[in-house]
């Protein structure tokens, strides 16, 4: 089936640091979704994004729509403590079901 | 965003026992819910697609006559894990979302089921 690749799978940064993350396929998509799920709970929607090349900020959150409609990616600024959690990306295919194509997440991990 | 309540958020059943879970959509009518199951470290596992007043459309391997699902009404959608066992014991969540041009869904907040 469709597989998105996240990466990288964990990061360890210290308070302050930036982070990046993105996820790749090899199918088209046109919806990205990317959401921060923190232990026991249900993934939060963090950033919507539906066209290619479009870039959507969120507070110190930004992700873009690769032109492509291959990939995206999720830029945190400044981390703070409170960003620690798994990050997934998720996307609905053009000519596919509802359902949503999940990454394997990404585990952030902050140093204070 | 719109909001999605799953009930009950954890659950200790006996082995053999059945066990229902419950999804609400609190503020906006869910024509699409989905169920999803989610090992430890590992991402989230689709299960099933369930449009209102209709069958659900379950995932490759996935028991159909093992985890039962009713989606009789908009705004709710129960997951009936049934004769469980203990490979059953994960965390159950479910999804929601309305039928408009947008195709965000929401998550509910989960469940962990435990058989013992």
């Amino acid at each position: 089936g469709q597989q998105l690749n996240q990466s990288p799978q964990s990061m360890f940064i210290q308070e302050g640091e930036d982070v990046s993350m993105n996820c790749t396929s090899s199918s088209i998509f046109n919806t990205w979704l990317w959401y921060k799920q923190e232990p026991g709970e249900g993934p939060v929607l963090l950033i919507a994004l539906y066209k290619a090349g479009e870039l959507t900020s969120n507070g110190r959150l930004t992700a873009q729509f690769g032109i492509t409609r291959k990939d995206s990616f999720l830029n945190i600024s400044a981390s703070i403590p409170s960003d620690v959690g798994i990050y997934f990306c998720a996307g609905q295919l053009v000519q596919g079901a509802q359902k949503l194509v999940f990454g394997q997440g990404t585990r952030l991990t902050i140093n204070p | 965003g719109a909001v999605v309540s799953q009930h009950p958020s954890r659950v200790i059943c006996k082995s053999g026992t059945s066990v229902k879970i419950e999804c609400r959509s609190l503020d906006f009518q869910a024509t699409t819910m989905f169920w999803y199951r989610q090992f430890p470290k590992q991402s989230l596992m689709l299960m099933a697609t369930s449009n209102e007043g209709s069958k659900a459309t379950y995932e490759q391997g996935v028991e159909k006559d093992k985890f039962l699902i009713n989606h009789a009404s908009l705004t709710l959608s129960t997951l009936t894990v049934t004769s469980a066992h203990p490979e059953d014991s994960s965390f159950y969540i479910c999804s929601a979302r309305e039928n408009t041009v947008n195709t965000e869904a929401f998550f509910g907040q989960g469940t962990r089921l435990t058989v013992v």
